[in-house]
């Protein structure tokens, strides 16, 4: 069965401090790793697109990675207003653009 | 570029009462997604049209799950009748195709609350 994993379910991080979120995927045939961010009522708002092994893709503090088990997703001196849902996607073999979406890690950045 | 608009934001409903959910996608997008998100997991597909034809809805509870499109255009999720499991956001999502290269959208999300 398609899965996709991530951790930590909840960071908690000073602002400045660098981590990484980790997002695990078991997605037969994967054709693509997705990043969303999601805000507190909002709808899932998309990151990056990463397609094959070693590609990375970056913007502003966010810089994706992907390997053929898994996706980090690194931030680099976060801010505050980074504080968000950042949930991870796999797109696997269907051909149909099917999204299997990952529980979420929740980052809180305190100034 | 206006994005995917979707309506009521919020509702509640007594169980076994039955409910209907609005979405507009994104100008010209031929792909529509609904999602379902329980609290705390990440979005769960329920159905996807292209134009007006359903491309995947293994994972819709048909028994009392219903969507259409029927211009291709608008799209209408219903619920009937409601359970207190069917509690989560609705997100609508919309892609100009199906392809893996197009980018999904998504909508700012209906809040049901079933009592």
């Amino acid at each position: 069965e398609d899965q996709v994993t991530q951790s930590p379910e909840a960071l908690r991080l000073q602002e400045g401090e660098s981590s990484s979120l980790n997002c695990s995927y078991t997605v037969s045939g994967l054709r693509g790793l997705f990043w969303y961010r999601q805000d507190p009522g909002k709808g899932p708002e998309f990151l990056f697109t990463l397609y094959s092994a070693g590609e990375e893709k970056e913007k502003e503090r966010l810089k994706a990675t992907l390997t053929k088990k898994e996706s980090f997703l690194h931030i680099t001196a976060p801010k505050p207003e980074d504080s968000a849902t950042y949930l991870c996607a796999g797109d696997g073999s269907s051909n149909t653009g099917k999204l299997i979406f990952g529980q979420g890690t929740t980052l809180q950045v305190k100034p | 570029e206006a994005g995917v608009a979707q309506s009521p934001r919020y509702k509640i409903i007594e169980k076994r009462q039955s409910v209907a959910f609005w979405c507009n996608p994104i100008s010209g997008h031929a792909t529509l997604y609904w999602y379902q998100q329980i609290l705390g997991q990440g979005p769960k597909l329920l159905i996807q049209f292209q134009n007006n034809g359903v491309v995947d809805d293994s994972q819709l509870p048909k028994d009392r799950f219903s969507a259409e499109r029927l211009k291709g255009v608008d799209s209408t999720l219903k619920i009937q009748p409601a359970k207190l499991e069917d509690s989560a956001v609705y997100l609508c999502a919309s892609s100009i195709s199906p392809g893996l290269q197009e980018t999904q959208y998504f909508g700012p999300g209906t809040r049901l609350l079933v009592l």
